[in-house]
């Protein structure tokens, strides 16, 4: 099982918005909404921003969003801060002939 | 508020034995299921396994053959043990908490490095 593809870095100027994207296959994000996403600050541990393609937990920012289409989700980071500068991981539930949970390659966002 | 605390050696010598144990804090560990998880410095996450209260396991087949992931109702506290480990299993591991009801990792640990070397 492969890990899901991210660009490796995006960037954009604080106000700005920007779009992150997670391709997997028909296997894992084409076959369920369980696709989550995760920011990373340097030396911390994961924090889950979105759950369920589109769900945010409690005290997370309604500037962070997700969608998906096919088997490709997003992450669209509105207003961009200064804050969201970090690395950025998607992940997707997948069948149970494989790794249950498969994570993407990773993206850092950097705010110019 | 649960927190999940890593703990265990952080130097392991190589064809040894990584064994980490999570202690869970601020929420019982009979319910939801609970998972470990590693990064490489400076690379992405890598699912390990899973296990529930009542034992059920699930681990990732590149692993299977060298995970054993244990549970501890008495004391809230769950393990993992990675047998014949080389220097591709130097990583940060993490234990993480299932969020109930979503294929999800809502509360993690801080994380424990964990170098494999002579």
């Amino acid at each position: 099982q492969s890990a899901l593809t991210q660009p490796a870095s995006v960037s954009g100027s604080p106000g700005q918005s920007i779009t992150i994207s997670c391709t997997g296959t028909s296997s894992d994000v084409g076959a369920y909404n369980s696709v989550s996403w995760y920011q990373q600050h340097p030396g911390k541990p994961p924090k889950l921003m979105i759950f369920d393609v589109t769900n945010r937990p409690s005290g997370v920012s309604n500037r962070f969003s997700g969608s998906k289409s096919g088997n490709t989700a997003s992450l669209t980071i509105s207003g961009l801060q200064a804050e969201d500068e970090a690395d950025y991981f998607c992940s997707s539930y997948t069948s149970i002939s494989t790794p249950l949970y498969v994570f993407g390659t990773g993206t850092k966002v950097t705010v110019l | 508020q649960v927190q999940l605390q890593e703990s265990g050696p952080g130097l392991v010598k190589p064809s040894e034995t990584l064994s980490l144990t999570c202690a869970v804090s601020g929420g019982s560990i009979r319910i939801n299921w609970w998972s470990w998880v590693r990064q490489p410095p400076g690379k992405g996450l890598e699912w390990i396994g899973e296990i529930y209260h009542s034992g059920s396991t699930n681990y990732n087949p590149s692993l299977k053959s060298r995970v054993t992931i244990l549970l501890d109702n008495s004391k809230n506290q769950f393990s993992l043990k990675l047998t014949s480990v080389t220097a591709a299993d130097t990583a940060v591991y993490y234990c993480a908490r299932h969020m109930t009801g979503a294929n999800t990792f809502d509360y993690w640990g801080q994380g424990t490095l964990v170098t494999v070397s002579s």
